[in-house]
């Protein structure tokens, strides 16, 4: 298994330019989530989905939208990228409302 | 919106000696779970508590969940250098997690 897996490592973004960062899991897990961290801080949940079809907004949903149309994919969408963005990104997945296992991020900066 | 509250932000410790971070909920938690998260890397599960008055340990690692579900602690006893990174705390609330600020331990040899 590769667990969950994100597309891409790394990325710069113009202001004002989108982007679609990818995650992928072959657990099967229903639960997925979205995630940024900026230097020294904690996650921030972004968006989550219960399963194919379902999202809902975290905390920190402005600037961002997500789709879930398969289990196994879950892609984060940027419009309008602003300087705020800049973080690093995490995706997550988990069977249920506990262990959440996580890829291995993408880091964006937005200049 | 729901938070936790982690402390301390940082220490740093002589390899040996014994760490302890705190986290703190201002409403009860369905349960607490622990991660780790080394330099440059992705958040590790560590466990997860759920009993009030709980107590787990990993080997060196020793975590307590309070009696009210609403604070829990992590107790590290002699550290290595292998202990180095950030250890975060996440509170249930709900179905969603909300993650502590973490605290980063440094481990000088």
């Amino acid at each position: 298994n590769a667990g969950v897996t994100q597309t891409p490592k790394f990325r710069i973004l113009k202001i004002g330019q989108s982007m679609t960062l990818q995650c992928t899991q072959d657990m099967n897990h229903n639960y997925m989530y979205w995630y940024r961290q900026d230097p020294g801080m904690g996650l921030k949940l972004i968006y989550y989905s219960v399963g194919a079809g379902i999202t809902d907004k975290g905390e920190v949903p402005n600037g961002y939208n997500v789709s879930r149309s398969t289990t196994e994919d879950f892609p984060l969408r940027l419009e309008l990228a602003a300087p705020s963005q800049t973080s690093v990104y995490f995706c997550a997945s988990s069977y249920t409302y506990n262990e959440q296992f996580f890829g291995p991020g993408t880091r964006l900066t937005v200049l | 919106g729901q938070q936790v509250m982690q402390i301390p932000q940082y220490q740093h410790v002589q390899e040996g000696e014994d760490f302890t971070t705190y986290c703190n909920s201002s409403t009860t938690l369905s349960n607490i779970q622990w991660y780790k998260q080394r330099p440059g890397g992705h958040p590790v599960f560590l466990i997860q508590l759920v009993k009030s008055g709980e107590v787990k340990k990993q080997k060196r690692l020793t975590f307590q969940f309070g009696e009210a579900k609403k604070n829990s602690s992590l107790h590290i006893t002699a550290t290595q250098t292998t202990d180095v990174g950030t250890y975060f705390c996440a509170g249930e609330y709900g179905n969603k997690l909300v993650f502590g600020a973490g605290t980063i331990l440094r481990v000088k040899s």
